[in-house]
């Protein structure tokens, strides 16, 4: 198993650019979550799914759409990227709820200038 | 909403010498408590979980932590350093739904030789 995945690694970004940072899991996890982490603040969440076709908000989720279309899939898109939103960006996945182990990807690390 | 407190953003022990790391909750009811190490650069590793079967929880890599809800507390600790605990550890506590997860800030252990 290559457990989660993310894609890019490293991102840089100019103001008002769109992307899609890429999450995937090959453990038929049904939870999957995006999280920030930033210097001295942890990791906050920025959206969550419970299952294919049903996302909803974490702590953060101003700036950042999800969708969940697959149960091995679950892209974040920033559609106007802004310096705030400079962070490293971490996928995870858990069987089926938070509570159980969450598995978390390498990361990727997003500038925005 | 839940929340953590992580006392100590920075701490250093010795090797050999034992390892206290400080995690507070905020909830009237027991949550589910986690304990969470990252090593630098890559993503977060699930050390040990509390889910009310047991008040002290044993993880990997020799550390435990006790839940003690008189004090809203689940310190980590472990009674001998060694050098590869060197990294960055994260209490979390999630909601009762299980679905939305509150970090603490960080403490970054030191271990010096």
């Amino acid at each position: 198993n290559a457990g989660v995945t993310q894609t890019p690694k490293f991102q840089v970004l100019k103001t008002g650019q769109s992307m899609t940072l890429q999450c995937a899991q090959d453990m038929n996890h049904e939870y999957m979550s995006w999280y920030r982490q930033d210097p001295g603040m942890g990791l906050r969440l920025i959206h969550y799914s419970v299952g294919a076709g049903i996302t909803d908000q974490g702590e953060v989720p101003n700036g950042y759409n999800v969708s969940r279309s697959t149960t091995e899939d679950f892209p974040l898109r920033l559609l106007s990227a802004a310096p705030s939103q400079t962070s490293v960006y971490f996928c995870a996945s858990s069987y089926s709820r938070a509570s159980y182990e969450q598995y978390f990807g390498p990361g990727t690390r997003l500038t925005v200038t | 909403a839940q929340s953590v407190t992580q006392l100590g953003s920075h701490v250093s022990v010795s090797e050999g010498a034992l390892v206290l790391l400080r995690c507070n909750y905020s909830s009237s009811v027991p949550p589910y408590l986690f304990w969470y190490v990252q090593y630098p650069n890559q993503g977060l590793q699930l050390l040990l979980k509390y889910t009310s079967a047991a008040t002290l929880v044993k993880g990997i890599n020799g550390f435990e932590a006790e839940f003690k809800k008189s004090e809203t507390s689940f310190h980590l600790t472990k009674p001998s350093a060694h050098m590869s605990d060197a990294a960055e550890y994260f209490c979390a506590v999630s909601d009762q739904a299980g679905n939305q997860f509150y970090f603490g800030t960080g403490t970054s252990l030191t271990v010096i030789p």
